[in-house]
């Protein structure tokens, strides 16, 4: 089974600075016949759902800011934030979706500093 | 627009059964193979169960093995998920979420909440 494990756990980020998640894999989520990194990232507030900001590792989802960017290829994988606004206050999870069982990393909490 | 909404959630006692359903809309529910995650109060995400567009495969989390079991109507555009003998530990939010193959929609989550 992949294992996905993200840094830091938590992190705070005065507003208008940039904001930077890592996510390793145990395993190359980078599936060789497309080329493509097996790789989302969601954003969740309290009380709600997580909402997909990233697919296959840099791709952003419809209506996610430009702000929002995803790299990285094979087991190494960021999340930035360009320039944190008040609204971007949440967790953030990577999962791959290489492979069952999806494995999501356990979580960062983004706060203003 | 997609819409899934789970029900069937609420307090349980151990050892005990619940079924939660997901009604999907919006979409061609038979074309996209379905998900159950979960999250324990204050904890991260937890993938639970997949199952194919057409029904014929599914698969589990070690932890829900044996226990849960995930099946759909297609002709109701829902999902389900049986969960027997009930655990302390699978209190949770249980989400389903669509597979494209990324979780590009959500539902909004049921709570069960298992006590004695």
């Amino acid at each position: 089974d992949i294992v996905v494990t993200q840094s830091p756990d938590s992190l705070a980020v005065s507003l208008g600075e940039r904001a930077t998640v890592n996510c390793k894999s145990s395993q190359s989520v980078l599936y060789s016949s497309d080329n493509k990194n097996y790789l989302a990232w969601f954003q969740q507030k309290p009380g709600q759902p997580p909402r997909l900001l990233i697919y296959w590792a840099s791709t952003r989802a419809s209506g996610v800011p430009d702000r929002f960017s995803g790299s990285g290829s094979g087991t190494d994988f960021t999340l930035t934030i360009s320039s944190l606004q008040a609204e971007d206050v949440a967790v953030y999870y990577c999962q791959q979706y290489y492979s069952t069982p999806r494995a999501f990393g356990q979580g960062t909490k983004v706060e203003i500093k | 627009q997609v819409q899934l909404v789970e029900s069937g959630g609420g307090v349980v006692q151990p050892g005990r059964s619940l079924r939660l359903s997901c009604v999907a809309s919006g979409f061609t529910f038979n074309t996209y193979p379905m998900h159950w995650v979960r999250q324990a109060p204050g904890k991260g995400l937890e993938w639970v169960a997949v199952m194919s567009a057409d029904g014929r495969d599914k698969f589990y989390a070690d932890p829900v093995k044996g226990r849960f079991t995930i099946s759909r109507d297609n002709s109701k555009n829902t999902l389900y998920l049986q969960m027997n003998s009930l655990r302390l530990e699978d209190t949770a939010v249980y989400f389903c979420a669509r597979d494209a193959p990324y979780h590009d929609y959500w539902g909004q989550g049921t709570l069960v909440t298992v006590s004695s």
